[in-house]
């Protein structure tokens, strides 16, 4: 069955720090693959997307992620996590064939500290 | 150009009842699909409509149904609610192009609570 995989439920940097969060995909064939950022009590804002090309894609608020097919892998990255960083992280995959839907990933929380 | 919109943002409902929630796409966009969003499972998939019309669904009880309008605006009705339906319910549009960019772009949810 199609599935995606966030190991990390829950994730605390220092401000300041660097951050990767881990996504691992299990599909016949390379998905599409997204990541998406939700605020408490809020919908889910597109971070970035991969449909193919160059695997570092770049993104909004300095996120960038990583395709590796090797790992069946889509990590997040930020260099210099912000304090507004603080929110749950979803990756998600889509088959290339046919009309499929999202699947997700249970979501990574990520607390900031000072 | 507006985002997806969905309304009401908050419901509050006794077991038994029903409920309708609704969502508008962004502009354009043909497909709307629908997830529930709970701690315990997270976001799973209820289902899609394309030009007024389901094209998947999620392995949801029947209480569970949709409907797609001309202007692609689309509704969610749960009947006969139970506590476990209390969730965030989301909405999400595409364009439905057929190949590559077929992005999905989120509402910002209707928070159900069932008493």
């Amino acid at each position: 069955a199609q599935s995606v995989t966030q190991p990390d439920i829950h994730i605390t940097v220092s401000e300041g720090a660097s951050l990767e969060l881990r996504c691992n995909y299990s599909y016949g064939a390379t998905p599409y693959l997204f990541w998406y950022v939700q605020s408490p009590g809020q919908g889910l804002q597109l971070l970035l997307k991969y449909f193919s090309g160059d695997t570092l894609v770049q993104g909004i608020k300095g996120f960038e992620a990583e395709f590796k097919r090797s790992q069946s892998s889509f990590n997040l990255r930020k260099p210099s996590v912000h304090w507004s960083d603080a929110a749950e992280y979803f990756c998600a995959a889509r088959s290339y064939s046919g009309n499929t839907p999202l699947v997700f990933g249970k979501g990574t929380r990520l607390s900031v500290i000072a | 150009k507006a985002g997806v919109t969905q309304t009401p943002r908050y419901l509050i409902k006794t077991r038994g009842q029903q409920v309708t929630l609704s969502c508008s796409p962004i502009s354009g966009h043909r497909s709307v699909s629908w997830y529930q969003q709970t701690p315990g499972q997270g976001l799973q998939f209820l289902f899609e409509y394309f030009s007024e019309t389901q094209r998947n669904k999620g392995n949801f009880p029947g209480r569970f149904s949709g409907r797609q309008f001309s202007n692609s605006r689309s509704e969610m009705n749960v009947s006969t609610l139970e506590l476990g339906d209390s969730a965030l319910y989301l909405c999400a549009s595409s364009l439905a192009t057929t190949g590559s960019d077929d992005t999905q772009y989120f509402g910002p949810g209707t928070r159900l609570t069932v008493l």
